[in-house]
């Protein structure tokens, strides 16, 4: 089957950096989305991977390893707008996104 | 006008009732799907339409039945619900199906049936 696997909870402290794994197996790849959910709200686009490396974009990086089946997101300088929930999905070899159920992400002065 | 925008942002209903959910993009993008969010579980996807054709349905019961007259447009019908569909009903647009770019969400419907 097809599974992506994410921590459920982490906490970290406001300026601080705090990196969240998230490991998956799917039938083929066709690149890895990250998106943001703030509680209530829609789930918003971060980042999209589809070669091995990283990918910076300000304050957030996103990394991959296709023959690892990994990705992290890391978010440096965490301020307390980020607490949200950090979604990864992949893309499959049918084009279809499979989803994790999601990184609470709680930031602590 | 925002991306996506659905309506209700609340629904409550009973078990015999019948009700709609709406979604609107105002992007341009040719592909809307629905997903299901329930507490601590991946999204799930219910439909897919691409220029106003269904593409996907994820084997999703008949007591849901999306309507997409347009390609702006998207509606979910309900009927005859059960407890265990109450969940967060979130709409998305992307450029196209094949999922490779980035999706825009809505603020989502919090359903609670009872």
């Amino acid at each position: 089957g097809q599974n992506i696997d994410q921590p459920t909870e982490m906490t970290a402290t406001e300026g601080a950096i705090v990196q969240i794994n998230c490991t998956y197996q799917t039938s083929g790849f066709n690149g890895l989305f990250w998106y943001q959910q703030h509680a209530g709200e829609a789930p918003t686009f971060l980042s999209y991977n589809v070669l091995d490396g990283l990918e910076e974009k300000g304050r957030f990086s996103s990394f991959l390893s296709r023959s690892k089946g990994y990705s992290y997101l890391l978010l440096k300088e965490l301020q307390m707008k980020d607490s949200a929930s950090y979604l990864c999905a992949v893309l499959d070899s049918n084009y279809q996104l499979i989803w994790g159920a999601g990184t609470k992400l709680i930031i602590k002065p | 006008e925002t991306g996506v925008t659905q309506t209700p942002r609340h629904l409550v209903m009973g078990m015999t009732n019948k009700k709609s959910l709406k979604c609107e993009q105002h992007l341009g993008h040719n592909a809307m799907y629905w997903y299901k969010q329930s507490a601590k579980k991946p999204l799930e996807l219910m439909f897919v339409y691409s220029l106003e054709e269904r593409v996907e349905n994820n084997s999703v019961p008949s007591r849901f039945s999306p309507e997409c007259p347009n390609s702006s447009h998207l509606f979910l019908h309900l009927h005859t619900l059960q407890p265990e569909d109450s969940a967060l009903y979130l709409c998305a647009s992307s450029q196209g199906p094949e999922g490779n770019t980035e999706a825009f969400f809505g603020q989502g419907t919090r359903l609670t049936v009872v």
